[in-house]
């Protein structure tokens, strides 16, 4: 398809296990963008991406969260040692160009941690 | 410190009543903002920015730099006007408000 594919669309795991989050933004766009959204909150801005650098990683949460683009393309975010409150929907977005230009949005995967 | 509000979770109107969602926002500099909408069962997707001017599904929104607010208005709702509406701003990093649920009664 033409849009922001993610993957898993759920995943349910135990407290303390690691989780790979994936998402593949939409042919040539070079900008890529993750969010956790929890329950009742608005979209808290995780990591973006321009090709496979990250300018800036001050959004994640914590040293358990980490993300990687390789090829310019797929992402992945990874959370190491799940906690409980990690329990949200992850939306992975991707933008033609620059920071400015409209994100499009995949439909995110929700994680739940037991 | 939280750099757009918007200050209601829930917001119901009559179908043909005009309608405004709320946005305020704090940033220093020149932000851009976008309002961004999600259908039920759709994807999250951008509706419109300010940089357009633009009226998009007869939605309009101002953005009022004396007041910091970019309120999103149309003059007359419709039923498939009903849907989550996030605020959002773009500066260094990139900020969403918690979203306002709009539903339009029939």
């Amino acid at each position: 398809g033409a849009g922001v594919s993610q993957s898993p669309s759920n995943k349910v795991t135990e407290k303390g296990k690691d989780v790979e989050l994936r998402c593949d933004p939409i042919s040539g766009h070079t900008a890529l963008y993750w969010y956790r959204q929890s329950l009742g909150q608005g979209l808290e801005f995780l990591i973006y991406f321009q090709g496979n650098s990250a300018p800036d990683k001050s959004g994640l949460p914590s040293d358990r969260f980490s993300a990687e683009r390789t090829g310019g393309s797929v992402s992945t975010l990874t959370i190491q040692r799940t906690q409980q409150e990690d329990s949200a929907v992850y939306l992975c977005a991707s933008s033609l160009d620059r920071v400015s230009q409209p994100q499009h949005f995949g439909d995110g995967t929700r994680l739940s941690i037991l | 410190a939280q750099r757009v509000t918007q200050p209601e979770k829930l917001l119901s109107v009559f179908k043909g009543a005009p309608v405004e969602l709320k946005c305020n926002y704090s940033y220093s500099g020149s932000p851009e903002l976008f309002w961004y909408v999600q259908y039920s069962r759709q994807r999250l997707q951008l509706l419109l920015r300010h940089i357009s001017r633009e009226s998009i599904k007869g939605f309009t929104a101002d953005l009022n730099k004396g007041e910091t607010s970019f309120h999103l208005k149309k003059p007359f709702a419709q039923e498939e006007d009903s849907a989550m509406y996030y605020c959002a701003l773009t500066g260094n990093q990139f900020y969403f408000g918690t979203g306002t649920s709009l539903t339009v009664i029939p």
